[in-house]
């Protein structure tokens, strides 16, 4: 059980244009999910933390105009990379959790994005 | 404020040898410590977690990790390295109140034939 999914697992798209990743956990019900962004050869970087029903909450350098995120049910979150541009090529990874606060997080396989 | 420190960026073993992938953490209060696991291109797998029990936690494909608070380490062990053990491991802990978790920067180990 607790297996998180994410599509496409990889996009590439031209440089303007926006992109739609989806992350669903298909045998549980997420209230919380997160997403993530990796550099090649880097760690895993939070970039906002989304709850079903409410807003995200964006991390401290990330634009929330530029990374929309939507969470509108318990087993679907999406994240929306608007007028994309080269800089914005990275692995995104979602996470989703049972319950708030709840500490283990189930990652998805990731999300490879190429902006050209 | 919570972190946590890889201290070896590479770690090369050959088959059948031990691994010690070291990990220091800081934490102003008892963390929860987590070890993941990233092979190429893919997500995480948890492999292990501590959450203030015992303080030697078994893992899932014969790794373990000893939470030692007098020297703030949780250190991530295997007695015989196996080829498809190669890979990215993230030393994690947890911050204040669950939910969110802060990435050391991870450890690449290479398995030699």
């Amino acid at each position: 059980g607790a297996v998180v999914s994410q599509h496409p697992s990889r996009v590439i798209c031209k440089s303007g244009t926006s992109v739609k990743i989806e992350c669903r956990s298909l045998d549980f019900q997420a209230t919380t999910m997160f997403w993530y962004r990796q550099f090649p050869k880097q760690s895993l970087m939070l970039m906002a933390t989304s709850n079903e029903g409410s807003k995200a909450t964006y991390e401290q350098g990330v634009e929330k105009d530029k990374f929309l995120i939507n969470h509108a049910s318990l087993t679907l979150s999406t994240l929306t990379v608007t007028s994309a541009h080269p800089e914005d090529s990275s692995f995104y990874i979602c996470s989703a959790s049972r319950d708030r606060g709840q500490e283990t997080q189930y990652f998805g396989p990731g999300t490879r994005l190429l902006v050209l | 404020a919570q972190s946590v420190t890889q201290l070896d960026s590479h770690v090369s073993v050959s088959e059948g040898t031990p691994v010690l992938l070291r990990c220091n953490y800081s934490s102003s209060y008892s963390p929860s410590l987590f070890w993941y696991v990233q092979h190429p291109n893919k997500g995480l797998q948890l492999l292990l977690k501590y959450t203030s029990a015992a303080t030697l936690v078994k893992g899932i494909n014969g790794f373990e990790a000893e939470f030692k608070k007098s020297e703030t380490s949780f250190h991530l062990t295997k007695p015989s390295a196996h080829m498809s053990d190669a890979a990215e491991y993230f030393c994690v802990v947890s911050s204040w109140g669950g939910g969110k978790l802060i990435f050391g920067q991870g450890t690449e180990l290479s398995v030699k034939p």
